[in-house]
């Protein structure tokens, strides 16, 4: 069992729903992250929160919207979503941003989002 | 320039064989952290071993070890004893220097198949 919880854990939507992940972490970490993983490549980093304040945005389209209510939780907001988002969609969780050579990064499972 | 490369797509090895995943890694940073994460069929990414540019020893957890020449620039990953549930995506990443806005770089992941 991972420590960073990912809720749903599969999402089947829309392209004109309004619909939200939800990442939880209770090891204190202040740093949390979003990345989008295509089949069979890489995850690409989306963004990046630093002691719940956005620290990184990777140039991601208006359509993912993420919030950081609290250290704990981290949620990405959906809307108007294109087929070619569909992804795994991870979050992950580290020590400190700044430390972060130093630290590894710990995932969640994932959530797999199909856009119909 | 590719920051971290994995020449090897895919791997074979036979279970209870030890088997070396290859990485190898671009940077001008003096300061950095390479990591490996494996990744199941179901998704979730998880942490395996860390190694730091300026440790002296190489990491080693459990049947993972990093076989780790800075010189040559390579982070080889070694497992030992292979299991059937080491089937699975690996991938290697490096973070660079201190500042907190450097991105975890992943490489393209080997997909190691243990055969019984």
């Amino acid at each position: 069992d991972t420590e960073v919880t990912q809720t749903p854990k599969h999402l089947v939507m829309g392209m004109t729903n309004k619909k939200s992940l939800k990442c939880e972490q209770h090891m204190g970490h202040r740093a949390m992250y979003w990345y989008k993983q295509k089949a069979k490549k890489p995850p690409e980093l989306m963004f990046v929160y630093s002691y719940e304040k956005l620290s990184i945005n990777e140039s991601v389209p208006s359509r993912f919207s993420p919030e950081c209510p609290n250290s704990s939780l981290l949620n990405l907001h959906l809307h108007a979503l294109q087929p070619e988002d569909s992804a795994l969609y991870l979050c992950a969780s580290s020590q400190e941003l700044d430390r972060g050579r130093t630290q590894p990064q710990h995932f969640g499972d994932g959530t797999r989002l199909s856009i119909l | 320039a590719q920051k971290i490369t994995q020449t090897q797509p895919g791997m074979f090895v036979q279970e209870k064989e030890a088997v070396t995943l290859d990485c190898t890694y671009d940077t001008s940073d003096p300061s950095y952290g390479l990591f490996w994460y494996k990744q199941p069929s179901s998704g979730e990414m998880i942490f395996l071993i860390y190694q730091g540019s300026y440790d002296q020893q190489n990491a080693t957890e459990g049947r993972y070890s990093l076989n780790f020449q800075k010189a040559r620039k390579s982070a080889n990953l070694v497992i030992s004893a292979s299991q059937l549930g080491d089937s699975a995506m690996y991938f290697c990443a490096m973070r660079e220097g201190n500042s907190g806005n450097t991105p975890l770089v992943f490489g393209k992941g080997t997909r190691l198949s243990v055969i019984a």
